[in-house]
Formats: structure tokens, sequence, C-alpha cells
């Protein structure tokens, strides 16, 4: 069973800044198959980012994914209002398909 | 417009049994698998249950096994997730979701709140 930690918990920052969330599997991830989602308060997730790096539709460039193997990195290049949320990131390659504990993004 | 609509939730007993439903429109429901994801208060999103297109493949978390059955029926666009023995710590938001093409959840419902409590 593959365990996702995420980190930091918490991530404080300004609009207009970079982001970087971090997560990390107890075993490599079959098949690139990692996922990132966004979910605001109240609201249901919705999908960023598959397969590692490839962009869900519509949503915008300043999204991106990198990582192999153990190691992912969500990075936000330009915070804007809207992006503050809490981030999950998901292995969906074996089972139990597993998320992270989730970052959240709040302004500082 | 692609559109996943739970139902079924509420508040039951310890040790009662409940039944989700999620009507699926907008798109080819047989051809994509579909799990179901809660989200107890205040906390993170857990991976309950998948089933594939056709129904016969599923897979479960191991804190359901024995006690949760997902199934679907795709001459109704529906998906279902029969729980039975339910516990305090089976509270939560439970959402519908439909993966796509490429296997991650692309589609989510508003989910369906389920309390388990005395």
């Amino acid at each position: 069973e593959i365990v996702l930690t995420q980190s930091p918990g918490t991530l404080s920052l300004s609009p207009g800044e970079r982001a970087t969330l971090s997560c990390r599997a107890s075993q490599s991830v079959a098949g690139s198959y990692l996922a990132w989602y966004q979910q605001k308060p109240g609201q249901a997730p919705r999908l960023l980012i598959y397969g590692v790096s490839s962009r869900a539709i519509g949503i915008p460039d300043r999204f991106s994914g990198s990582g192999s193997g153990t190691d992912f990195i969500l990075t936000i290049s330009r915070l804007e209002p809207e992006d503050f949320a809490v981030y999950y990131c998901q292995q969906y390659g074996s089972s139990p398909r597993a998320f992270g504990q989730g970052t959240k993004v709040e302004i500082k | 417009e692609v559109q996943l609509l739970e139902s079924g939730g509420g508040l039951v007993q310890p040790g009662g049994s409940l039944r989700l439903s999620c009507a699926a429109s907008g798109f080819t429901f047989s051809s994509y698998a579909m799990s179901w994801v809660r989200q107890a208060p205040g906390k993170g999103l857990e991976w309950v249950s998948a089933v594939s297109g056709s129904g016969v493949k599923r897979d479960y978390v191991d804190s359901v096994k024995g006690r949760f059955t997902i199934s679907r029926d795709n001459s109704k666009d529906t998906l279902y997730l029969q729980m039975n023995s339910l516990r305090a710590e089976d509270t939560a938001v439970y959402y519908c979701a439909k993966h796509g093409s490429s296997g991650a959840i692309d589609i989510w419902g508003q989910g369906t709140k389920v309390t388990v409590s005395s």
C-alpha cells in the first residue's frame, strides 16, 4: 500500500508569489499515475494535473506538475486570489488509490 | 454538460445501513470507471471504492471491505454504494467521481452527507 505524504501542511504566501507543494510516496508510483486536485471550502475537489505533469482541461498554465518515482511537485508560478485553497495529491496506479493529507495554501 | 448527482445520504444509527446513488449524465456512463471518495468533517479526502466501466472489477479501501458494496447499473446511468454495519467513523460527505481515460478522477459530484450517530 502506497502512502502519500504532503508538505508543508500549510503554506502562507502573498498573491503573486510562487508556491511549491511536495508529495512524497512511500514507494514508487506505478506508471506516473499521480494527480493533483484543488478544493475550496464547501466545494467538491477539482482536477488540476494528471499523469504527473499534464494539465486538465481549463487549468491555467501557472499550474505545473513535475517529478517521478516517489517525489512529486505541484508549482503555482504566480498565486492569484482564487488559488488559495487546499491541494491534494493522489496516486491511482495501484490499490488503494490513496490521497495525500493535503496542503493548505493560505493568504499571508 | 457532464453531471453527477448523489442522493441517499442521511442520519443512521451505528450498525445501520444506507444506499447511496449517483445519477450520471452528459457522457457515456458505461465507458468509464467510477469511484466513491469520502471526506470526514474537517478532514482530507479518502478514496473508498472503485468499479470498472463494465462493473466486473471492484476495489475497496481496507476499512470498508466486507461492509460496503459498490455497483452500477449502466442501463440507468447510475452508480451505487451499499453501506452496511455503519460506524461513527464512516461519517463523512461522500462524493461520486468519474475517472477519465487517463485514470485520474476528472469529474466530481457535489457530495451527499452521511452521519452515523445514535
